[in-house]
C-alpha cells in the first residue's frame, strides 16, 4: 500500500491567493482528518471525516478554511484568501474504521505564505 | 478537562543510552492510547498502540511503552538509543470518538 498521499509537498504563495491541498487516504480506510502543525500551537485537528461526511469542524480556524471529501478516495483543504499566519505543515491522516483508533498520516504539505 | 500531557519538551541523551519519554492523561475512563514519532520534514509514523490486555506493550524500533492506571501514565521506553532515533515523540489519547495528542518532546541523541 502507497500509505496515505498528499499534495503538494510544498506550497509558496502569495497573502491573498486561493490554496489547495489535496489527500488520497489509504485505500479501504474510512476516516479522514486534517491536521495542521506550527511551532507555536503544536498539532491541531482541523476537521475530521467518516465515511466522506464532516463530523467535526470545529478546529477549522476560521470561514477562509473549507473542506471536502467528494469520495472515499479523495479530500481537499482549501484556504481562500491566504494570509501569512496561515503558514504551516498541513497533514492528512486515515483511519480503518470504526473500532480501529490508530490514524496513518500523510508527509505533509508545508505551506509558506508571503 | 480531558488532557495529554508530555512534561519534557527536549531531552538529550548519548546513544547507547536508556531512554524513557513521560506521558500522562487525564480522562474520565482508560482511553486508547498511542506512542508516534516524526522525523524532521515527516509525517507521524505509529510506534505502539494499548487498548486493553498486557500494560506493557512492544513495539516497533526496539520501543515499548507500560500504561499505569494508577499514575494515569504511558512512558515510552527504549533501553538502549541509537543516533537514528533522534526526532520528535508524540503521545496520543484515544477516547470517545475523539484523538489527543500531546505537545511532543524532541529527543537528541549526543554521539
Amino acid at each position: 500500500d502507497a500509505g496515505v498521499i498528499q499534495s503538494p509537498r510544498h506550497e509558496v504563495t502569495e497573502m491573498g491567493q486561493e490554496v489547495t491541498l489535496r489527500c488520497k487516504p489509504i485505500s479501504g480506510h474510512n476516516s479522514l482528518f486534517w491536521y495542521r502543525q506550527t511551532m507555536m500551537r503544536g498539532l491541531e485537528l482541523l476537521i475530521y471525516f467518516n465515511n466522506n461526511v464532516p463530523i467535526d469542524d470545529s478546529g477549522m480556524p476560521e470561514d477562509r478554511f473549507s473542506a471536502k471529501m467528494p469520495n472515499a478516495s479523495f479530500s481537499t483543504l482549501k484556504i481562500q484568501p491566504s494570509e501569512p499566519r496561515d503558514s504551516a505543515v498541513y497533514f492528512c491522516a486515515s483511519r480503518p474504521g470504526q473500532g480501529a483508533w490508530e490514524q496513518y498520516f500523510g508527509p505533509g504539505t508545508r505551506l509558506t505564505v508571503t | 478537562a480531558q488532557s495529554v500531557t508530555q512534561p519534557d519538551i527536549h531531552i538529550t541523551v548519548s546513544e547507547g543510552a536508556s531512554l524513557e519519554l513521560r506521558c500522562n492523561y487525564s480522562y474520565g475512563a482508560t482511553p486508547y492510547l498511542f506512542w508516534y514519532v516524526q522525523s524532521p520534514g515527516q509525517g507521524l509514523q505509529l510506534l505502539l498502540k494499548y487498548f486493553s490486555g498486557d500494560t506493557l506493550v512492544q513495539g516497533i524500533k526496539g520501543f515499548e511503552a507500560e500504561f499505569k492506571r494508577s499514575q494515569s501514565s504511558f512512558n515510552l521506553r527504549k533501553p538502549s538509543v541509537h543516533w537514528s532515533d533522534a526526532a520528535e515523540y508524540f503521545c496520543a489519547v484515544g477516547y470517545n470518538n475523539d484523538m489527543r495528542f500531546g505537545a511532543g518532546t524532541r529527543l537528541t541523541v549526543k554521539p
